[in-house]
């Protein structure tokens, strides 16, 4: 069965350092998303991707964050300035649509970023 | 603004038992409802989804069922097992795609 991949599933970095998380989502897939989930907290929406252009994007996705499909597979987050608060799970997720009430996201096994 | 919020926050069962767990959210204005699985730092296994048009979906021992209208949605576990342990995730999609998440319900089912 097809599936999200995200590496790595570890990311140790030290305050101050750029970061980038990568994902490949499902080949057919055209809706591209990044979520966080904060230890103890709900899993947040950051940000959508359609097309090669952000769709959506949350407040907390700000100008520290950006995303890019470099190539036809991948599918990147980076964190330019890593901050003790931005330690989390990042996941990411594709879906086929958008919109529509048969949209299925599905998700990959997560990036779990620490910051020291 | 979006509100999902799930109730209980965690639950505790004998093996074999039948339960449930609830999902309520302040805007029936949605496209669908998801249930997911999360295992103890592992990622999200979607496990059903309804669409808004749906009042249930079934699969195996799961059964979900929708009240858009109330904001009310249930998961229901039948005959339950150790390895349903795990916390329980719902999340509702609007027009734009995102997923706004409850912040789950955490079972432990004992041998």
């Amino acid at each position: 069965e097809p599936e999200v991949t995200q590496t790595p599933s570890h990311q140790v970095t030290q305050m101050g350092q750029e970061v980038i998380l990568r994902c490949v989502p499902i080949s057919n897939h055209l809706y591209f998303y990044w979520y966080r989930q904060i230890l103890g907290q709900k899993v947040e929406f950051l940000v959508s991707f359609y097309n090669n252009e952000i769709s959506e994007k949350s407040e907390i996705f700000d100008d520290q964050f950006s995303v890019e499909r470099p190539d036809g597979s991948n599918f990147t987050l980076k964190i330019r300035s890593t901050k003790l608060e931005d330690s989390a799970m990042y996941f990411c997720a594709s879906s086929e649509y958008r919109g529509l009430a048969k949209n299925i996201q599905y998700f990959g096994a997560g990036t779990r970023l620490s910051v020291l | 603004k979006q509100e999902v919020t799930q109730i209980p926050a965690a639950l505790s069962v004998p093996e074999g038992e039948n339960l449930v767990l609830n999902c309520s959210f302040t805007d029936s204005a949605i496209y669908n409802l998801q249930w997911f699985r999360q295992d103890p730092g592992k990622g999200l296994t979607s496990l059903l989804l309804i669409q808004s048009s749906q009042r249930e979906q079934t699969s195996g021992r799961l059964n979900a069922s929708l009240d858009k209208s109330s904001g009310r949605s249930t998961l229901y576990i039948a005959a339950s097992q150790p390895g349903d342990s795990a916390t329980y995730l719902c999340a509702v999609n609007s027009d734009t795609g995102k997923l706004i998440f409850g912040q789950g319900t955490t079972l432990q089912v004992k041998p």
